[in-house]
């Protein structure tokens, strides 16, 4: 069974710019999360999905981040423009989302720089 | 806010003998509880769960114990091993929720 596929591995960008993250999550996973973790903190969630509408996003910096779920399978998530402080890496993880089952699969996440 | 907390931020033990991580939480509505292992640039992977129904789950090497009245919970590594150096984070969810806190991570070196 392939795991949650991520792109890019690492990104490296000037303050201001844009940047987009994609996910391709486990194969039959409705649930869908998008984790920020700062070094030296754990993963924070950002946003999660159930099939292509958004569960949760209370955490989501909205006037500068944005995400979506095409089809309710892959997903991106977009940062515009880029501050400093969102130097981290960012997580994608999937879930079957079915009730009383709680782990997730995380892919390996994309290392965002900010200079 | 930080609802799931882990005091420890490394810890280092000696081959064959036991690894014990902690992590302490505050949320009284969190019934299930996850460790997940990440080593370096790659993403974090569940190891083993419990949930508040129980007090103990034990996998192979891996035992988690739950104390709700204290509102803690430890993972035991029994042997420890090389492999298992890593950074090893504590997680939460409320019932229903499909949401993940997680703690800050306790980095743990196993010495030869």
């Amino acid at each position: 069974e392939a795991g949650v596929a991520q792109s890019p591995r690492y990104k490296i960008i000037e303050k201001r710019q844009s940047v987009a993250f994609w996910c391709n999550p486990i194969s039959g996973h409705a649930t869908l999360y998008w984790y920020q973790q700062i070094l030296g903190q754990g993963p924070k969630l950002l946003i999660q999905f159930q099939n292509n509408g958004v569960v949760d996003d209370s955490q989501l910096p909205k006037d500068r981040f944005s995400a979506e779920r095409l089809k309710g399978v892959d997903s991106t998530l977009k940062i515009q423009p880029a501050k400093l402080e969102d130097s981290a890496v960012y997580l994608c993880a999937s879930s079957q989302g079915l009730a009383g089952v709680y782990e997730q699969y995380f892919g390996p996440g994309t290392r965002l720089t900010v200079t | 806010d930080q609802q799931v907390k882990q005091n420890s931020p490394s810890l280092s033990v000696q081959e064959g003998r036991i690894s014990i991580l902690n992590c302490d939480y505050t949320n009284s509505m969190f019934d299930y509880f996850l460790w997940y292992k990440k080593y370096p640039a790659e993403g974090p992977t569940f190891l083993i769960s419990i949930s508040s129904i129980k007090d103990k789950n034990e996998d192979g090497r891996f035992t988690v114990f739950l104390n709700k009245s204290a509102k803690h919970l430890s993972l035991h590594i029994v042997p420890s091993q090389p492999g298992d150096s890593a950074v090893y984070f504590c997680a939460a969810s409320e019932e229903g929720a499909q949401k993940l806190v997680f703690g800050q991570g306790t980095r743990l070196t196993i010495n030869p």
